[in-house]
């Protein structure tokens, strides 16, 4: 069945980097757009970044546009996020999504999500 | 780029009918088709509820319903159940290609 499982999170100084990973299976990852996103301890949600299918097209939110990338690797089911310049405020579960077919705004599939700690 | 606004908390009792908005702008909410609903229990990870203002996946019950007057979108839940005692959260892409979410509703079942 679908499955999204994300890993990579943990704990990190200020200012630091850190590569979250999500992997794919029970669907042909390929074919589908993704999305990452982001809840803060007893937040709301906060939509990252947006990858096309073939990895040609990326979208971002100003909040974190330029410290934040998103990549995939198809030939591996693996879709990346690539996190610098690491503040307070990024301490988060981080979720991947898969598109729902033909409406690439929408999230119809989510991991269990990574926590991410930036802390000294 | 600012957070689509919702009311933080609504409530009703087993089998009422309760109704969430999503108030936004000409430039999301009110100008695109790909309004989303999601619910979130603790500790979980969110799912879709309903999509591109009404529309709903398999598998969730016909109960939920989505709409849309304007700048705001609503989701109601009608015959309340004790399952449904959830967050909920709106989103909807927005010019520049971006998404946004509102700020999440605690759905309590009294």
């Amino acid at each position: 069945q679908l499955q999204l499982v994300e890993s990579g999170g943990g704990v990190v100084q200020p200012g630091g980097s850190l590569r979250l990973s999500c992997a794919a299976s029970g669907f042909t990852f390929s074919n589908y757009g993704m999305h990452w996103v982001r809840q803060a301890p007893g937040k709301g949600l906060e939509w990252l970044a947006f990858i096309h299918n073939d990895g040609s097209i990326k979208y971002y939110p100003d909040s974190v546009k330029g410290r934040f990338t998103i990549s995939r690797d198809n030939s591996k089911n693996t879709l990346y996020l690539q996190m610098n310049s690491l503040r307070a405020e990024d301490t988060a579960v981080y979720y991947c999504a898969k598109i729902f077919p033909g409406s690439g705004w929408t999230f119809d599939c989510w991991g269990q999500g990574t926590l991410v700690t930036v802390s000294s | 780029q600012s957070a689509l606004t919702q009311p933080p908390s609504a409530s009703g009792s087993p089998g009422q009918s309760v109704t969430i908005s999503c108030t936004g702008t000409s430039s999301d909410v009110g100008g695109y088709n790909y309004v989303s609903w999601y619910q979130q229990h603790p500790g979980k990870a969110p799912k879709l509820m309903i999509y591109e203002v009404s529309k709903r996946p398999s598998g969730v019950p016909d109960r939920f319903s989505g709409s849309r007057s304007g700048n705001t979108a609503s989701l109601t839940v009608s015959g309340l159940q004790a399952e449904d005692e959830a967050d909920y959260y709106c989103s909807s892409n927005a010019a520049s290609n971006i998404v946004l979410f509102g700020g999440g509703t605690i759905l309590t079942v009294l």
